[in-house]
């Protein structure tokens, strides 16, 4: 099935600083989301982006399709920012199976004041 | 416009029991899905459910677990004789239509902690 890997697996930043997190995929994608865990164990949607750029406030995201890979900007992070990010995605040529997103293992994203 | 509810929140089970997990697509979604949060393992796909179908349940375990998505009410996740191994994280989530081309919405997840 398809591969999604993310990097890095731990970020440590300074409250207003930037980040970029990526996702890398190893296959066709019809459909790639990207999710924030929160240190309460909710997931919060942020993107539905199998292709282009979005933004969203401090939050933008870009999929290169063509290029197998999505990237998440965080701008001036806030420490409610930290928790895990994770990137999924279904993948184009798994037939019936096309509609389950595979996740990555996530980078865990800590902001210190 | 409501999101994705599921409940309980928090589970509490002694091995042997049964747990019933509860989810409740977002208005008009007619498309479910139940994914788990093992620790350690990430979050996998268990199965997925359209009004009073199942469509794909490739994820789910062989045995003691089971789901259903009646035409009136919540989808229901059924864990039978429940063993330590079962505690984690499940999460529901919906969408408009299949999700392989629709953003799938998710619920805040029923952690389940098997005693």
């Amino acid at each position: 099935g398809i591969q999604v890997e993310q990097s890095p697996p731990d970020l440590i930043l300074q409250e207003g600083a930037n980040s970029t997190l990526r996702c890398n995929f190893s296959d066709s994608v019809n459909n790639l989301q990207w999710f924030h865990q929160n240190p309460w164990g909710q997931l919060i949607n942020l993107f539905y982006i199998p292709s282009g750029t979005k933004q969203n406030g401090r939050l933008s995201a870009t999929t290169v399709a063509t290029e197998r890979y999505s990237l998440l900007y965080i701008s001036s992070s806030q420490t409610t920012d930290s928790g895990v990010y994770f990137c999924a995605v279904t993948s184009r040529y798994s037939g019936a199976g096309s509609y389950q997103l595979t996740f990555g293992k996530g980078t865990k994203l800590s902001v210190i004041p | 416009n409501a999101g994705v509810m599921q409940n309980p929140r928090h589970l509490v089970r002694r091995r042997g029991q049964e747990a019933r997990l509860r989810c409740s697509p977002m208005k008009g979604h007619s498309h479910v899905y139940w994914y788990r949060q093992l620790p350690e393992e990430g979050l996998k796909f268990m199965v997925y459910l359209q009004k009073e179908n199942i469509i794909d349940e490739s994820g789910m375990p062989k045995e003691r677990f089971s789901a259903e998505f009646p035409k009136e009410g919540p989808s229901i996740l059924r864990i039978q004789q429940v063993v330590r191994g079962d505690s984690a994280a499940y999460f529901c989530a919906s969408s408009l239509l299949a999700g392989d081309y629709y953003e799938q919405y998710f619920g805040p997840g029923t952690r389940l902690t098997v005693t």
